[in-house]
């Protein structure tokens, strides 16, 4: 089946840093990816909708200076968070829609700011 | 703006019971509906779909019922397992756009 691989599963950097996390479909392509991110106890809410070769279409409430999206073939997206912050400890997950039913999505990557 | 929501935010059943999760959903322009199963620190897997023009879908012991009307979902698990213990979410897409809307999300606890 369709497989959206999502790299690195966690990670812990210091408040200021960035921290890019890599969304790849790897036997499919994906000329859209969707980014989410989610709160503990809480639902997924849609950041950014990735579009290959185009900027991405950010939700309303998400600053695209601060979360930038690359989407440079169709097999990769990138989200970089920039300039962390504790408040942006979340976990954040990557998705897209192959031939086969239902989106697919990433395993996902928790990010802790310290 | 619109969303998807859920009645119940945990459901406790006995192992071996059937499970019933609900959601209701407020966009009537959607087309497309999707539950999916998570666990915990894993992204969610897809477990079964409907489109809008039906109202019942089957699968291995997972049934979907879309009731338009009420703009109304439910998801029915068969002889519920332990390893059915999640956090079930039900997703919509508006067919104006290709992005799915989640909705609160329902965890299930199984008890052997």
């Amino acid at each position: 089946g369709a497989v959206v691989s999502q790299h690195p599963s966690w990670v812990i950097c210091k408040s200021g840093t960035s921290v890019k996390i890599e969304c790849r479909s790897l036997d499919f392509q994906a000329t859209t990816m969707f980014w989410y991110r989610q709160f503990p106890k809480q639902s997924l809410m849609l950041m950014a909708t990735s579009n290959e070769g185009s900027k991405a279409t950010y939700e309303q409430g998400v600053e695209k200076d601060k979360f930038l999206i690359n989407h440079a073939s169709l097999t990769l997206s990138t989200l970089t968070v920039t300039s962390a912050h504790p408040e942006d400890s979340s976990f954040y997950i990557c998705s897209a829609r192959p031939h086969s039913p239902g989106y697919t999505f990433g395993s996902g990557t928790r990010l802790t700011v310290v | 703006g619109e969303s998807v929501g859920l009645h119940l935010p945990t459901l406790s059943v006995q192992e071996g019971d059937n499970s019933i999760i609900n959601c209701a959903y407020s966009n009537s322009a959607s087309d497309y509906f999707i539950w999916y199963k998570q666990e915990s620190g894993k992204g969610p897997q897809f477990i079964i779909d409907i489109r809008s023009n039906m109202d019942k879908r089957q699968g291995q012991r997972v049934t979907v019922l879309l009731n338009k009307t009420v703009k109304h979902l439910s998801l029915q698990i068969a002889a519920t397992q332990p390893g059915d213990s999640a956090v079930y979410f039900c997703a919509e897409r508006n067919n104006a756009g290709n992005m799915l809307t989640f909705g609160g999300g329902t965890r299930l606890m199984v008890k052997p």
